[in-house]
């Protein structure tokens, strides 16, 4: 196991609602990154936090946000929620080079 | 055309046989090469990652990086059962703002 966490597991939603979702950072890691991975596809970049701070963004708008906290714990927020979000939405803490992905959250938008 | 492509497989081989995973890109500035193996119900693990053209082994696992052909591999000597997962490689500019294969899918038959 990695030391990430993830919360909740699995998520059913509406469309056109709002959730989220939280991921805990193995013990030391400053930097958070969310990526979204669709069914049989690899995970796409959401956006990346360092030290509390947004330090870089994928192609995704900006109903799509995050935070990230003083003890390095984070949550990824979806504004309207669309039936495409439904996904595999993943945390992922590092340190330096290398990144530890949690077991993700099922989002899934009816 | 996609900027990174992976056949998603799935790929099938007997017990203690070689595999060949692969992956072509089309962006010749990509630096970042990277494969991630992905257990069912669980987040991506990083296998290994390289920087240069060139093979780079670990273990049973060895990774080798054409930048001249944009196109990469993954081998995998003596393959056991609990190698079977999806693989996925993942290449670009950071070790963070990767663009993703799909993953090929690698059962090993007892």
């Amino acid at each position: 196991e990695t030391g990430v966490t993830q919360s909740p597991t699995h998520l059913i939603k509406t469309r056109g609602q709002q959730v989220t979702l939280r991921c805990s950072s193995q013990s030391g890691h400053n930097t958070v990154s969310w990526y979204q991975q669709a069914l049989g596809q690899g995970p796409q970049f959401i956006f990346q936090y360092y030290r509390e701070e947004e330090n870089g963004r994928g192609n995704f708008p900006p109903r799509f946000s995050g935070l990230q906290f003083p003890n390095y714990s984070s949550e990824l927020n979806v504004n309207a929620l669309e039936l495409d979000d439904s996904a595999l939405y993943l945390c992922a803490s590092s340190f330096s080079s290398e990144q530890y992905f949690g077991p993700g959250t099922r989002l899934t938008v009816t | 055309q996609k900027e990174v492509e992976q056949d998603p497989g799935p790929l099938s081989v007997p017990e203690g046989a070689i595999v060949s995973l692969n992956c072509t890109y089309s962006n010749s500035a990509f630096q970042y090469f990277m494969w991630y193996r992905q257990y069912s119900r669980k987040g991506p693990e990083l296998l290994m990652y390289t920087y240069s053209s060139g093979n780079k082994e670990d273990g049973r696992f060895t990774a080798q990086v054409d930048k001249s052909s944009k196109y990469i591999s993954l081998f995998i000597r003596d393959s056991q059962p609990s190698d079977s997962a999806t693989y996925l490689c993942a290449i670009g500019h950071s070790n963070y703002q990767l663009i993703w294969g799909a993953g090929t899918k690698l059962i090993i038959k007892p």
